[in-house]
């Protein structure tokens, strides 16, 4: 069955440094991939859409990569800031299925 | 352009009762998801509509059910109220193509 696995529950990063948040997917051939964030009692927010052909994609601060040989997907915040903590969730879409499923995401905490 | 809007934002329901939400999406978007999350299962899919027609559908038993209307709107309905329906439930809309979903707020019901 398909799977999406996100990196430990919860991530304590120190003001000012690098996060990285790990996606991994089993059973999906995905075109595309995208990454959300998601604040205590309200809906995600889009942040980023990579697909399959491209390696890396970047945004302000973000930059997420994608390898669909490790089937893996990593979201990079740099220079990290407090304002930054919240939940980020990751969906990967397999092509002709455009059924949006997510993991069950990363806890970020941004440690001033 | 106005976002997804959520009705009810809150509401409390007692076993054995029946609920209907409803979700207006962004104007111009044809397509309507709705999600379930829960603190244990996280974000999980219910079902999409695309132009009246439930174009996905996820693992949950009938008691769930949704549709939608001509001019896009939707609405979902919970039959039969468990305690284990106590939940967030979110609506999210988009153009119809793959791509950036937009989530409204939800509306946060609670089975007592």
């Amino acid at each position: 069955s398909q799977k999406i696995e996100q990196n430990s529950e919860a991530l304590n990063i120190q003001e000012g440094k690098t996060a990285t948040l790990t996606c991994n997917y089993t059973n999906y051939s995905p075109a595309y991939l995208q990454w959300y964030r998601q604040d205590p009692g309200r809906g995600p927010v889009f942040l980023l859409l990579i697909r399959e052909n491209e390696k890396e994609k970047r945004k302000e601060r973000l930059k997420v990569t994608f390898d669909t040989t490790l089937k893996q997907s990593l979201f990079h915040i740099t220079a990290s800031q407090p304002a930054d903590s919240a939940t980020y969730l990751c969906a990967p879409t397999n092509f002709g299925n455009e059924k949006l499923t997510f993991g069950t995401g990363t806890r970020l905490t941004i440690i001033p | 352009k106005a976002g997804v809007t959520q009705t009810p934002r809150y509401l409390i329901k007692t076993r054995g009762q029946q609920v209907t939400l409803s979700c207006s999406p962004i104007s111009g978007h044809r397509s309507v998801s709705w999600y379930q999350q829960t603190p244990g299962q996280g974000l999980q899919f219910l079902f999409e509509y695309f132009s009246e027609t439930q174009r996905n559908k996820g693992n949950f038993p009938g008691r769930f059910s949704g549709r939608q209307f001509s001019n896009s709107r939707s609405e979902m309905n919970v039959s039969t109220l468990e305690l284990g329906d106590s939940a967030l439930y979110l609506c999210a809309s988009r153009t119809g193509e793959p791509g950036e979903l937009f989530f409204g707020e939800g509306s946060r019901l609670t089975v007592l």
